[in-house]
């Protein structure tokens, strides 16, 4: 069963750039890695979606090494509003397969 | 464009109560999920509908839990008899695609999600 794995939790400040790391040894050939990122009393948002080597868009940048057994989100000059949790979705599991969230990031921007 | 609608926000019933959710997805969307969220915790995928066909449903506890979508548009997931440990988040989401998992086209939009408290 594939699983996904990531720090419980970051602290950084207004301004910095933020690296949130996600394992994914089992990830199957033809998976995308997507993250997502959630505020409380809401679902999760789509934040960035890549395949292999780096994805960027408005928001962030993700880097995915050769193996593909690792992502990165890189997120620029984080501000206050992007304190929140952060998943690393990828397939898991076989045969009738499930989609299942990681455990989650919690970012704490502080001033 | 509207995004995933659920209703209620919020739910409070006694334990062996029924209770109900209910979900509205992104028009034109053909596949749409229900997943649970516990506190402090990522959402688990209790249930995958591609149009009409319930294709992943092994996750969902089917003693108590049920779930349909009409004519492949809005669904509806039960709970009889709700039970303490079913207080949680209920989120819907829905996507274009009727992929497997997370290919291109399987970016999910997710709904407000209904929170749901058995006293």
């Amino acid at each position: 069963l594939a699983k996904t794995t990531q720090p419980i939790s970051m602290d950084s400040y207004e301004g910095q750039e933020v690296n949130i790391t996600c394992s994914h040894n089992n990830i199957a050939t033809n998976d995308y890695i997507t993250w997502y990122q959630q505020f409380p009393s809401q679902g999760p948002r789509f934040i960035i979606q890549g395949y292999k080597t780096k994805v960027t868009n408005e928001v962030a940048s993700l880097f995915i090494p050769a193996d593909r057994k690792s992502s990165t989100l890189s997120l620029p000059r984080v501000s206050l509003s992007d304190t929140a949790v952060y998943y690393c979705l990828t397939l898991a599991g076989t045969g009738r397969r499930a989609l299942t969230f990681g455990s989650g990031t919690r970012l704490q921007v502080q001033p | 464009e509207a995004g995933v609608v659920q209703s209620p926000r919020y739910k409070i019933i006694e334990k062996k109560q029924p209770v109900a959710f209910w979900c509205n997805p992104i028009s034109g969307h053909n596949t749409l999920y229900w997943y649970l969220q516990n506190l402090g915790q990522g959402p688990e995928l209790l249930i995958r509908y591609e149009n009409e066909e319930a294709v992943d449903d092994s996750q969902l506890p089917k003693d108590r839990f049920s779930a349909e979508r009409l004519k492949g548009v809005d669904s509806t997931l039960k709970i009889q008899p709700a039970e303490l440990g079913d207080s949680a988040v209920y989120l819907c989401a829905s996507s274009p695609g009727t992929g497997t998992g997370t290919s291109s086209t399987d970016t999910q939009y997710f709904g407000p999600g209904t929170r749901l408290t058995v006293l």
